[in-house]
């Protein structure tokens, strides 16, 4: 059975980079066209794709947050991961990794447990 | 456009059925995805596709697609089906995900 797991800090700094890993597990990163996902969710509120990536390091970013985030992929440590630049309290929330249903989609068919992610001082 | 549109609550009564909609351009493109999410948990798939079901989701769940509109039924409601859903597609351009707001859904 596929499974993903969401990892890093819990608490970064205004103005710092957030940055997180997704480590796949029971499966290769690899092995298919998937573009593999983070969404977050800030508390309280709802869902909001950042961004997707291929195994071969083909991206689609949400165009409210492309000047800010870097999606990348680790494939022998059959990772993937996130970065986000410059960011504000509005940035607190719990970030998920995905992994489509095929190729780059918008059905996300598993998820991550969740990270949440405090911006503050 | 890249906004899909949901209203924030609907109830139902226990046993009846509700029907949740999701609105936006860029479904007269792409289907729509429904999520299913309880306080504390990551979202659960529970339609894709024209209709589609993933394994393990109880058939009351059913999805059904007109114009620009996309809607989740659930027949039947059941008391551990009060939680908040989810639609999600692409935009208009097909290269990005979008979200809609989600819908609070309370069974009485």
């Amino acid at each position: 059975q596929l499974q993903l797991q969401e990892s890093g800090p819990g608490l970064v700094k205004p103005s710092e980079t957030l940055s997180l890993t997704c480590t796949v597990s029971g499966g290769s990163i690899s092995t298919s066209s998937y573009y593999w996902g983070w969404i977050r969710q800030p508390p309280g509120k709802g869902l909001e794709w950042i961004g997707s990536i291929s195994y071969s390091g083909s991206t689609y970013y949400n165009p409210s947050l492309k000047s800010r985030v870097t999606i990348f992929v680790a494939t022998s440590k059959n990772q993937f991961s996130l970065r986000l630049s410059s960011v504000t309290a509005a940035d607190t929330a719990v970030y998920y990794c995905a992994r489509p249903y095929s190729g780059f989609d918008s059905t996300f068919d598993f998820w991550g447990q969740g990270t949440l992610v405090t911006v503050s001082s | 456009s890249s906004e899909l549109t949901q209203d924030p609550a609907v109830s139902v009564a226990l046993g009846q059925t509700v029907r949740i909609t999701c609105q936006g351009d860029g479904l007269r493109s792409y289907y729509a995805s429904w999520y299913q999410q309880k306080p504390g948990q990551a979202p659960l798939l529970v339609i894709y596709g024209k209709n589609n079901r993933p394994s393990g989701i109880p058939d009351r769940f059913s999805g059904s697609n007109s114009g620009n509109t996309a809607s989740l039924t659930i027949t039947g409601a059941q008391a551990e089906d009060e939680a908040d859903y989810y639609c999600n597609s692409r935009d208009d351009s097909g290269n990005h995900v979008v979200f809609g707001g989600g819908t609070k859904l309370t069974v009485l």
